[in-house]
């Protein structure tokens, strides 16, 4: 079955303690991006990579690392967490594409993190 | 920089009536647009994408429709039912052909 997966889906942590939430798809798609989502302010797009070793930032990087070492793997890094970290959090991904516009994003199911 | 918009931000509707929701973006230079449903607590499910070239898109009760030049994206649900109810996002992809825009979404419920 296609699919993208995140762990852990639920997440309380203390401010300082370093995580990592994981993300993994399965279906060979280039293209991966991780999102939160806040009341009143939407998802917003925290990093996005393009192909493996390929990452760049999105609208709301800050405090957030990523790394792209192999296709499947789309890891999210909280070096530091601080309570406005507190976010339900999606991974996201698409074949790349050359031109057209096809590529439907496939979402994995969400990681609610809480920062105390 | 890109802004999406949605209309409106609730609606309440009895179950059979159709209805159309509304998306506006500022700037014209997309790739595509994707509508999403989400159910509370849970994650986007894909309901219909809209290439930058084409007008419309339909999905057994659902047609899509994409008017770039105006910046404007409606999303038609025919014959309503409960099981409608959910939140409903649209998403565009560029204009740097990466980012992708979310809009706020339109929280929809629909009346037994």
């Amino acid at each position: 079955e296609a699919q993208v997966t995140q762990n852990p889906r639920y997440l309380i942590t203390v401010t300082g303690k370093k995580l990592t939430v994981t993300c993994s798809q399965n279906m060979n798609h280039e293209y991966m991006s991780w999102y939160r989502q806040d009341p009143g302010l939407g998802l917003r797009q925290i990093y996005y990579s393009m192909n493996v070793e390929v990452t760049d930032k999105g609208d709301v990087p800050e405090g957030y690392k990523v790394s792209r070492k192999e296709k499947r793997n789309f890891p999210l890094i909280l070096e530091s967490p601080s309570p406005n970290q507190t976010s339900l959090y999606f991974c996201a991904s698409r074949i790349r594409g050359l031109a057209g516009g096809q590529e439907t994003q496939y979402f994995g199911p969400g990681t609610r993190l809480l920062v105390l | 920089k890109q802004e999406v918009t949605q209309i409106p931000a609730a609606l309440s509707v009895p179950e059979g009536e159709n209805l159309v929701l509304n998306c506006s973006f500022t700037d014209s230079a997309i790739y595509n647009l994707q509508w999403f449903r989400q159910d509370p607590g849970k994650g986007l499910t894909s309901l219909l994408l809209i290439q930058s070239s084409q007008r419309e898109q339909t999905s057994g009760r659902l047609n899509a429709s994409l008017d770039k030049s105006s910046g404007r994206s409606t999303l038609y649900i025919a014959a309503s039912q409960p099981g409608d109810s959910a939140t409903y996002l649209c998403a565009v992809l560029g204009p740097s052909y990466d980012k992708v825009i979310f809009g706020p979404g339109t929280s929809l419920s629909v009346i037994p």
